[in-house]
């Protein structure tokens, strides 16, 4: 498996209280992303990473923000958590040469 | 904006019993197609990269190919072992920084 651990892996949290996940990479790769994924849905992109401190939205960024201040660490957080944030998030690498990204094993996240 | 399309959304197959998932997409510019493995409670597992139309990749019982439309998984004489959600997702070349836009999947499910 491609070295990317995402912690943590279960988690409850209540309405309206702030979240953060972390992923962790040891490929050094490049580019990093943050995914959710729902039923009917699939996986959508929600922020992405092009280097230290260099992100941008997907399509599905509103109400997370991203940080990015070492090549290893992408954290995502979400801001003010809402019930529609119950979801699995994925974190994906990429070093933008080769193939297309390896995934972590995902965040299980529920919001009461 | 790219888009990806995945059928059959479900597929049961008797062990034996060949077939083939199909993925339309369109997208400005395909830099890569991918095909993805997804089994319950993990995260996808990479399977195959295809560059451009004509292009065919095996994997043990898989192989992928592409047209300038769509891209086919054919599964030759499945097993049980091969049940998953099969994933397929499309990069854009040029300035997309190498995000992924993927289909909805589709679920196989082998009988013994």
């Amino acid at each position: 498996d491609a070295g990317i651990t995402q912690s943590p892996r279960h988690k409850v949290t209540e309405t309206g209280t702030p979240v953060t996940l972390r992923c962790h990479q040891t490929e050094n790769h490049r580019y990093m992303y943050w995914y959710r994924q729902d039923p009917g849905h699939g996986l959508r992109l929600i922020h992405y990473s092009y280097g230290v401190k260099d992100t941008d939205k997907g399509e599905v960024s509103d109400g997370y923000s991203v940080s990015r201040s070492k090549t290893e660490d992408f954290l995502l957080t979400l801001e003010s958590a809402t019930s529609s944030q119950t979801s699995v998030y994925f974190c994906a690498i990429s070093d933008g040469m080769t193939q297309g990204a390896f995934f972590g094993q995902g965040t299980r996240l529920t919001v009461v | 904006e790219d888009q990806v399309t995945q059928s059959p959304e479900a597929l049961r197959l008797q062990e034996g019993e060949s077939s083939s998932l199909n993925c339309s997409y369109t997208v400005s510019g395909l830099r890569g197609l991918f095909w993805y493995r997804q089994d319950p409670g993990k995260g996808p597992e990479f399977l195959f990269t295809l560059y451009s139309a004509g292009e065919e990749k095996e994997k043990e019982r898989l192989k992928a190919t592409l047209t300038k439309k769509e891209s086919f998984l054919h599964i030759t004489a499945p097993k049980p072992e091969d049940s998953a959600t099969y994933l397929c997702a499309v990069q854009a070349g040029g300035g997309s920084n190498y995000k992924l836009t993927f289909g909805k999947g589709t679920l196989l499910t082998v009988n013994p």
